[in-house]
């Protein structure tokens, strides 16, 4: 049972265009969502993250959309570019209860910006 | 450097084999976790470590030992037992978590694990 669903599976993007990845949840119990970032046969990497206190999170060209009420959050690349091609997972952390930081990934999204 | 230390890079088994991943990190983390990726399927929880000597089961943990005998270290054997091992697995760690904060997990660079 995916817990965290993510789409769309893959993106071609022109450069200076918006990349747009859309993440749902269904576990209420989530509160925490960071979004990694992966180039081919590396380790993931943390982008950005959210609290679902607040509806959404800017850093620099990178955006998260958060709707608590839908259960869903979003992630937005602004002026994409050749270099943010790479493949981005959602994820959700629950609230600490002792079971540590489990992340739960969402399947991916491997973004290709063209010149 | 600190940092996250995952050997070898590329390994290659034969059927009913065990084989064990090496993962290290001088983080000074206490928590550290296996994950295994598969195509289309994201990243999936294997085992996790929040202190020495002690250590919990993922969501798919059949098929998978480990052990962790020092802070520092956390490898994962892959037995015979587990049905489709080529993969490509990832280490991480982190400080551990508290009720007020989430920390951040930080990757190694992934052992890609061929079973011929």
């Amino acid at each position: 049972q995916q817990q965290v669903k993510q789409s769309p599976q893959s993106l071609i993007v022109q450069k200076g265009g918006i990349s747009i990845i859309n993440c749902a949840y269904e576990n209420t119990a989530f509160d925490y969502f960071p979004w990694y970032q992966q180039f081919p046969g590396k380790g993931p990497a943390l982008l950005i993250a959210i609290r679902p206190d607040v509806s959404e999170k800017k850093e620099g060209r990178f955006t998260i959309s958060f709707n608590k009420s839908a259960k869903q959050f979003s992630l937005h690349i602004m002026d994409s570019q050749p270099g943010d091609s790479a493949t981005y997972f959602c994820a959700a952390v629950p609230a600490l209860t002792g079971g540590g930081n489990k992340l739960t990934f969402g399947t991916g999204t491997q973004l290709k910006v063209e010149l | 450097d600190g940092g996250i230390t995952q050997s070898p890079k590329y390994l290659f088994r034969k059927e009913g084999q065990n084989v064990t991943l090496s993962c290290e990190q001088n983080l000074n983390h206490d928590a550290m976790y296996w994950y295994r990726q598969d195509p289309g399927q994201g990243l999936r929880l294997i085992y996790y470590s929040q202190i020495v000597n002690d250590f919990q089961k993922g969501d798919i943990a059949e098929g998978y030992s480990v052990s962790r005998e020092k802070k520092e270290s956390f490898p994962l054997t892959v037995t015979s037992a587990q049905k489709n091992p080529t993969a490509f697995y990832l280490c991480a760690s982190s400080y551990s978590g508290t009720r007020s904060s989430y920390n951040e997990q930080f990757f190694g660079p992934g052992t890609r694990l061929t079973v011929l």
